[in-house]
């Protein structure tokens, strides 16, 4: 069975600072990992995916990615936030890139 | 290309009524599934097509039937439609080459409200 775990319903950051999104799976064989960003009342959007190849994954918007499989995570990470960033973010798991198992979501607002 | 399409947005129905949600997609892509999306659960997978004709059941199916009888479109069917069917619908499909491999496309969504 695969499941995943975001540390933090909401994190609140100020513009400029640091953006650090946590997931964590569990997974009984090497995962397809995803992160999606989805604005207020539109559908998902994809950010970056993990298949096994670089460990470091950069997407789009400035946001990456690393696959730790010691720590079995996948936190999503940017630099420097900006206003625009404020959506909700949700992590993903899959063997194969189909059945999507989804984190719970966590809602991202950025403090000018 | 218009990805995935869904309709309707937005859908108001009274305990017992029946309704299908439309979903099409013109990406010639053989995986779609349908998700339901829940404040504080994420999404949760409720059933998936591995292509025309092949239907499966995901996390939470009662209630919704499907049918693929075309690569194109996955229409999502409430029975009897119950408050606890209250939700956002997404409707997806899978690309399977390219840089666009493993990834899953999301329609816009159709938002349920079931009295």
């Amino acid at each position: 069975a695969q499941s995943v775990t975001q540390l933090g319903s909401h994190v609140s950051v100020s513009e400029g600072a640091l953006v650090l999104l946590r997931c964590n799976y569990s997974s009984s064989v090497p995962p397809y990992l995803f992160w999606y960003v989805q604005y207020p009342n539109q559908g998902l959007q994809l950010l970056l995916k993990y298949t096994s190849a670089a460990t470091l994954v950069k997407g789009i918007n400035g946001f990456e990615a690393e696959f730790k499989k010691s720590e079995t995570s996948f936190h999503l990470t940017k630099p420097s936030a900006h206003m625009s960033d404020a959506a909700e973010y949700f992590c993903a798991v899959s063997f194969s890139g189909s059945r999507l198992t989804f984190g719970e979501g966590t809602q991202l607002t950025v403090n000018p | 290309n218009a990805g995935v399409t869904q309709t309707p947005k937005f859908q108001v129905l009274k305990t017992g009524q029946s309704m299908t949600l439309q979903c099409a997609q013109d990406m010639n892509h053989e995986y779609m599934s349908w998700y339901r999306q829940d404040p504080g659960m994420g999404l949760r997978l409720i059933h998936y097509s591995v292509g025309a004709g092949i239907t499966d059941q995901g996390e939470v199916p009662n209630g919704y039937n499907v049918s693929r009888s075309t690569t194109e479109d996955f229409p999502l069917r409430l029975l009897s439609a119950a408050p606890s069917q209250t939700s956002v619908y997404f409707c997806a499909s899978r690309g399977t080459s390219g840089r666009f491999d493993n990834e899953q496309f999301f329609g816009p969504g159709t938002r349920l409200t079931v009295l």
